[in-house]
């Protein structure tokens, strides 16, 4: 059975720090894994996606690295702004189903 | 925006009660999830359907189904509603065949359940 675990749970930074969020998976066996974020009982925003034959993907300020053979994913966020805060949910997808962590709830201080 | 609408945002049902949730999919797309998101926890996967059947489906009791319309809209039925199904319900839709998960999913943005 997959299990997606996200560290931190939260984080609380100044504005322009960059980051580092960790999302790790048990089974190695994945299509494709994903990050979105969710701001309070909002919808889920995909961020980044990862097929699981790629190493990593960046999409303005964001840069998103799999490493499937160690379960192991992390979103960089460069020169984090208050809009950044939100939480972060990264999910694994399997045969017909998306796993998602807890997320990380990250708050960005002016 | 994702072109993913879900219908209602909110809803307030009383235990025992019945209620259906809406879905309408990202133009293009043939696949509709749900997902159930307590707070505080990471959405958890209730079924899938690919061209109108269920494609599979989550740890949830049979009380939960789904229909997916020849437009591949979706419905969530819940019969016997409890507290606990108290949560916010995720609509997703995706392009895929039918043994493979491998493109995006987008994702609606939510309808808040709250069974008193």
């Amino acid at each position: 059975k997959q299990e997606v675990t996200q560290i931190p749970a939260a984080l609380s930074v100044p504005e322009g720090e960059n980051l580092v969020l960790n999302c790790s998976f048990t089974d190695s066996a994945i299509y494709n894994l994903q990050w979105f974020r969710q701001d309070p009982g909002k919808g889920l925003t995909s961020l980044l996606l990862i097929q699981s034959s790629q190493r990593e993907q960046t999409s303005g300020r964001l840069n998103a690295s799999l490493d499937k053979s160690s379960g192991r994913s992390t979103l960089y966020i460069a020169a984090s702004q208050p809009g950044d805060s939100a939480t972060y949910l990264c999910a694994v997808a399997g045969f017909q189903k998306l796993v998602f962590g807890t997320g990380t709830r990250l708050l960005v201080s002016p | 925006e994702t072109g993913v609408t879900q219908s209602p945002t909110h809803l307030i049902k009383t235990r025992g009660q019945q209620v259906t949730l809406r879905c309408s999919s990202q133009s293009g797309h043939n696949t509709v999830s749900w997902y159930q998101q307590a707070l505080g926890q990471g959405p958890q996967f209730i079924f899938q359907y690919y061209r109108e059947e269920e494609n599979g489906r989550g740890n949830f009791p049979p009380r939960f189904s789904g229909l997916q319309f020849p437009n591949y809209s979706s419905e969530l039925n819940v019969n016997a509603l409890e507290l606990d199904d108290s949560a916010l319900y995720l609509c997703a839709s995706s392009l895929e065949g039918r043994q493979t998960m491998n493109t995006e999913a987008f994702f609606g943005q939510g309808t808040r359940l709250t069974v008193v």
